[in-house]
């Protein structure tokens, strides 16, 4: 079985550019979850979708940020304009429930200029 | 200027002896916990997870040990081997259905040859 699938891996991008990470949930999966990883933060939960609805965008840093679910299997998340402190890596994680075990994908590596 | 990173503890380990990583919880409401794998370069990977009726759960030389009274939980790694270089988190689930995981800083794994 195919798992948690990002694109890009890696993504290097100047500053004020917009940035599109784009994930692909484990099929038969309800719930997604973007997360954001720094060596400052460690791991952050940014935003989770239950059956494509967002619930829970509490941990989106700002209006730069916005995501997507069109569908059950696509999430998008979009930063515009991007700014060198959003450099991380990003990853997408998909599972059943939003208690439920976590599978995630590995990650886009964001570097902003 | 040199930035400072999130500390994440450290536990060093010879190869081919036992690890015991260590987890302390903050929510006594919490009802489901897992132990994620984290190597260079991916995303967390599960590994076990343990239910709040069950004090200990054992899966491929890993053990899972909760103690709801003090809120700990602890992952025990048998015959430590030079893959099992990571770091580990451990993550908590409240009681409510709708509650979200939650990960902990994580704790890296160093194995000495």
């Amino acid at each position: 079985d195919a798992g948690v699938i990002q694109s890009p891996r890696h993504e290097v991008t100047e500053m004020g550019q917009e940035v599109t990470l784009r994930c692909k949930p484990i099929s038969g999966h309800n719930s997604l979850f973007w997360y954001r990883q720094t060596m400052m933060r460690g791991l952050e939960l940014l935003i989770y979708f239950n059956n494509n609805v967002p619930i829970d965008d509490s941990g989106m840093p700002e209006d730069r940020f916005s995501a997507k679910m069109p569908n059950a299997s696509f999430s998008t998340l979009k930063i515009q304009p991007s700014e060198p402190r959003d450099s991380a890596v990003y990853f997408c994680a998909s599972g059943r429930g939003a208690g439920d075990t976590q599978y995630f994908g590995p990650g886009t590596r964001l570097t902003v200029l | 200027g040199e930035s400072v990173g999130l500390h994440l503890p450290t536990l060093s380990v010879q190869e081919g002896d036992n690890s015991i990583i260590n987890c302390a919880y903050s929510n006594s409401a919490s009802d489901y916990f897992i132990w994620y794998k984290q190597e260079s370069g991916k995303g967390p990977q599960f590994i076990i997870d343990i239910r709040s009726n069950m004090d200990k759960r054992q899966g491929q030389r890993v053990t899972v040990l909760l103690n709801k009274t003090v809120k700990h939980l602890s992952l025990q790694i048998a015959a430590t081997q030079p893959g099992d270089s990571a770091v580990y988190f451990c993550a908590e689930k409240g009681g409510n259905r709708d509650d979200k995981i939650i990960f902990g800083k994580g704790t890296r794994l160093h194995i000495l040859p």
